[in-house]
């Protein structure tokens, strides 16, 4: 079965600091590749997304995420995070073998930016 | 409306008794999801309706579990004889016609005492 592995559970940093969030997926066909944010008392909302093409890709807020096929990771980089990025950060992945339906998460990363 | 809706949005419950819940995804959206956020646990499968095409139920943990999708639109989740591990968040989302964004709802918080 597939899954999907975020490695840290819970992230402390202060503002300013650089962000890289580990995802790494089990599945070695055609992936498409997701990010999802949940702030404190809101719901599920999409950061950024790959499906092909240039490996890096950029989200809103800054975020971008490299796709790095050989290691079957998609990690989450931000250069210098804020306050308000405190969320909870979830990988996704869809497999070109359930025609791209099924969408599987990870177990989600809780980020707490200090001030 | 603009939005997956998802109700109740709180639900408290005593062990044993059946409870529904209700996702209303958004307009003319084809594929609906249903998943389960716990503490600790991420965010679990459960079931994934696409048009009129028998739904995939692989995430589906018991037989206490099913849902329902009338119509190809709202979709009701319905767990029978709750357990006090059943509590979570159960998630609701839809997915656009190009396949390339799912949107979620807000939840639906259930507590089994």
């Amino acid at each position: 079965a597939q899954s999907v592995s975020q490695h840290n559970h819970h992230v402390i940093l202060s503002e300013a600091a650089s962000l890289e969030l580990g995802c790494n997926y089990s599945y070695g066909g055609t992936v498409n590749l997701f990010w999802y944010v949940q702030y404190p008392g809101q719901h599920l909302q999409l950061l950024l997304k790959y499906f092909s093409g240039d490996p890096l890709v950029k989200g809103i807020k800054g975020f971008e995420a490299e796709f790095i096929k050989s290691k079957f990771s998609f990690n989450l980089r931000k250069p210098s995070v804020q306050w308000s990025d405190t969320a909870e950060y979830f990988c996704a992945v869809r497999r070109y073998d359930t025609g791209f339906q099924k969408l599987v998460f990870g177990t989600g990363t809780r980020l707490l930016v200090s001030p | 409306g603009a939005g997956v809706s998802q109700s109740p949005s709180n639900k408290v419950t005593e062990k044993g008794k059946d409870v529904e819940l209700r996702c209303d995804p958004i307009s003319g959206h084809t594929a609906l999801y249903w998943y389960r956020q716990s503490l600790g646990q991420g965010l679990e499968f459960l079931i994934y309706f696409q048009g009129n095409s028998a739904p995939d139920k692989s995430g589906l943990p018991s037989d206490r579990f099913s849902a329902e999708r009338t119509g190809g639109s709202v979709s009701t989740l319905t767990i029978q004889r709750t357990q006090q591990e059943d509590s979570a968040v159960y998630l609701c989302a839809s997915r656009d016609s190009s396949g390339n964004t799912i949107y979620f709802g807000e939840g639906s918080w259930l507590t089994v005492v």
